[in-house]
């Protein structure tokens, strides 16, 4: 359970304010993953980073920034985010060339008023 | 891109009795299935995973089994238990990076 975390697990943010998710792997992994999980929507891939290189960005609006300075730490900035943007965002990290299976953090709950 | 698709979105058994979650893929190089069971508050977790060199495989109650032919595998769970309850996804991945992911099946063991 402690193999991924993230920080916070809540977060209340009007639409004008700027924060950032972090997330860390403990897992020796060279991907991290960040993930959107609204309501009845399958999980929604955003970023991906491989070998601290990020190898995809799905269309994702630029009010959300991911930084990746080493291969266990990931963050997603956000600002000036929407009403819409509420929901579970999920942080996962792999090894990639190497089972490909993937690992979760506990995710942090946003709600943006 | 890939297409995932889960059915059914919801499932209800009684306790004991065996359940059935079926996925569809469209991209014939997706090469590896993951499962994931979400509790309520809680991280998705892997629960079994199949790769597309084989055809089936099962960890005590619970079993995948993979059509690599007709694009489509299957989450069998049997004998199942209370805290099998719960939101199961299926995933399909490709290359070296892409996951794509069902909608999710909310499972209820009645007891």
């Amino acid at each position: 359970e402690t193999g991924v975390t993230q920080t916070p697990r809540h977060l209340v943010m009007g639409m004008t304010n700027k924060k950032s998710l972090k997330c860390e792997q403990h897992l020796g992994h060279n991907a991290m993953y960040w993930y959107k999980q609204s309501a009845k929507k399958p999980l929604e891939l955003m970023f991906v980073y491989s070998l601290e290189e990020r190898v995809e960005n799905n269309s994702v609006p630029s009010r959300f920034s991911p930084e990746c300075p080493n291969s266990s730490h990931l963050f997603l900035h956000l600002h000036t985010l929407q009403p819409e943007d509420s929901a579970l965002y999920l942080c996962a990290s792999s090894q990639v060339n190497r089972g490909e299976t993937q690992y979760f953090g506990p995710g942090t709950r946003l709600l943006v008023l | 891109g890939e297409n995932v698709e889960q059915h059914p979105s919801t499932l209800s058994v009684q306790e004991g009795d065996s359940a059935v979650i079926k996925c569809t893929y469209s991209d014939s190089a997706s090469n590896y299935f993951p499962w994931y069971k979400q509790e309520l508050g809680k991280r998705p977790q892997l629960i079994i995973d199949i790769r597309s060199n084989v055809g089936e495989k099962k960890d005590q109650r619970i079993a995948v089994t993979l059509n690599k032919t007709a694009k489509h595998f299957s989450l069998h769970i049997t004998e199942t238990q209370p805290e099998d309850s719960a939101v199961y996804f299926c995933a399909a991945h490709k290359g070296r990076n892409q996951f794509y992911f069902g909608t999710g099946t909310s499972l209820t063991v009645i007891p």
